[in-house]
């Protein structure tokens, strides 16, 4: 398996511009998780999914996010529109769960470094 | 509220020697599981290690252990014969029963130094 893929692997835009980040988990993997990581606020969970379904989404920062799963294969987070601020890198990350049949032990991409100038 | 708490910010190791980073957990749940990982500056979050809570042997990966006390909720990693490829973020992480959802430390740096 080529492990967690993420899409762009950089991405610098334009505020006010909308940015989709791309994810596809591990193939049979229950749960997907988006993260963000900046040097102030360290790691922060945004949004998760479980079998497609969004799970919690609390961390969501505002209404300029958002995110989807059309199928247990791909994922995308959008901000629109961006803004300084959400510059940052931001991880998918996927977990085989069902039950106790998996550790829970999530499995990170490469991640999405985003510049918004 | 489940919390993991990671109290030492950064931290620095000679070449070859022996370190150890200390995380501690908050829970009322019985069966969970706990993890460290790495992230080195490449940026790529890679597992270090796992231990299942009902497990009382503590686990090993080469020259990666656990120091896990269940009853004082702590879970410190021990790294031996550090190298330079060591150097790195380390998250100590903690989940439970089926939620998926992974409860992470603040992170350690660390520091290897020849």
């Amino acid at each position: 398996d080529a492990g967690v893929i993420q899409s762009p692997r950089h991405e610098v835009t334009e505020m006010g511009q909308e940015v989709t980040l791309r994810c596809k988990p591990i193939s049979g993997h229950d749960y997907l998780f988006w993260y963000r990581q900046t040097m102030m606020r360290g790691l922060e969970l945004l949004i998760y999914f479980n079998n497609n379904v969004p799970i919690d989404d609390s961390g969501m920062p505002e209404d300029r996010f958002s995110a989807k799963m059309p199928n247990a294969s791909f994922s995308t987070l959008k901000i629109q529109p961006s803004e300084p601020r959400d510059s940052a890198v931001y991880f998918c990350a996927s977990s085989l769960v069902r039950g106790l049949a998996g550790s829970g032990e999530q499995f990170f991409g490469p991640g999405t470094r985003l510049t918004v100038l | 509220a489940q919390t993991v708490t990671q109290s030492q910010p950064e931290m620095s190791v000679q070449e070859a020697e022996t370190v150890t980073l200390s995380c501690t957990y908050d829970t009322s749940e019985n069966n969970y599981y706990l993890f460290w990982y790495k992230q080195p500056p490449s940026r790529q979050m890679i597992l270090v290690i796992r231990q299942e809570a009902y497990k009382q042997q503590n686990a090993t990966e080469n020259r990666f252990s656990v120091n896990f006390q269940k009853a004082a909720k702590s879970f410190s990693l021990k790294i031996s014969d550090s190298q330079l490829g060591d150097t790195a973020m380390y998250f100590c992480a903690f989940t439970y029963s089926n939620t998926g959802k992974l409860i992470f430390g603040q992170g350690t740096t660390l520091q290897v130094k020849p």
